[in-house]
């Protein structure tokens, strides 16, 4: 099946901009999600970016996509103790509602 | 925004016995509903989708006679782990398609189960 990765563990200081990093298989995926997921919860979209856009800003969240390398990143600006998470990419194709889901990137912040 | 809840939170349960979990989409219609497992540091798991009315579409390896999905109504699916084993001992997550311009699924907060 095809395969998105992402790293497990990332720690940031406070007030530090975290970027998290994602790459994937699938060249026909049409939507490129973040999730983020609190302890002991569901999941929570984030922002969305259509695979014929190479960037997408939502106040603090920047996503980027590069599709020739099948690379997509999460930047957070300014992250605060409230940003601790697993944060989770995922991929869809439009007329398809399943999505497939990275391993996840636990973020740490470091007071 | 579109809310969806999930019945219990956490659940003990012996070996062997049968275990119920409640996905509701509480202000909206879903037509489809997922099903996913998550295992500790490691992706969800799709393992069916849910279709109002008709037969849950299993991922492979998925058991379907051990997971029964019923998704009787276009606000509730439900997942019946049966005789349940120590090693289905997991996190379990619905989620809620709206079919929308952007393929959104709106997640529950999770069950938490454990089989002893």
């Amino acid at each position: 099946g095809e395969d998105v990765e992402q790293s497990l563990f990332l720690s940031v200081r406070e007030g530090d901009s975290s970027v998290i990093n994602c790459t994937y298989t699938d060249s026909s995926s049409t939507y490129l999600y973040w999730y983020k997921q609190e302890p002991g919860a569901g999941l929570q979209l984030l922002t969305y970016i259509f695979s014929n856009m190479d960037m997408k800003q939502d106040q603090r969240l920047t996503v980027l996509l590069n599709k020739k390398d099948k690379h997509l990143s999460l930047r957070i600006a300014d992250t605060q103790t409230g940003d601790s998470a697993i944060y989770f990419c995922a991929e869809g194709i439009f007329g398809n509602e399943k999505l497939t889901f990275g391993t996840g990137t636990r973020l740490t912040i470091i007071p | 925004g579109a809310v969806v809840s999930q019945h219990p939170s956490r659940v003990i349960c012996k070996s062997g016995t049968s275990v119920k979990i409640e996905c509701r989409s509480l202000d909206f219609q879903a037509t489809t509903m997922f099903w996913y497992r998550q295992f500790p540091k490691k992706s969800l798991m799709l393992m069916a989708t849910s279709n109002e009315g008709s037969k849950a579409t299993y991922e492979q390896g998925v058991e379907k006679d051990k997971f029964l999905i019923n998704h009787a109504s276009l606000t509730l699916s439900t997942l019946t782990v049966t005789s349940a084993h120590p090693e289905d001992s997991s996190f379990y997550i619905c989620s809620a398609g709206t079919s929308g311009n952007y393929n959104e699924q709106f997640f529950g907060p999770g069950t938490r189960l454990t089989v002893l």
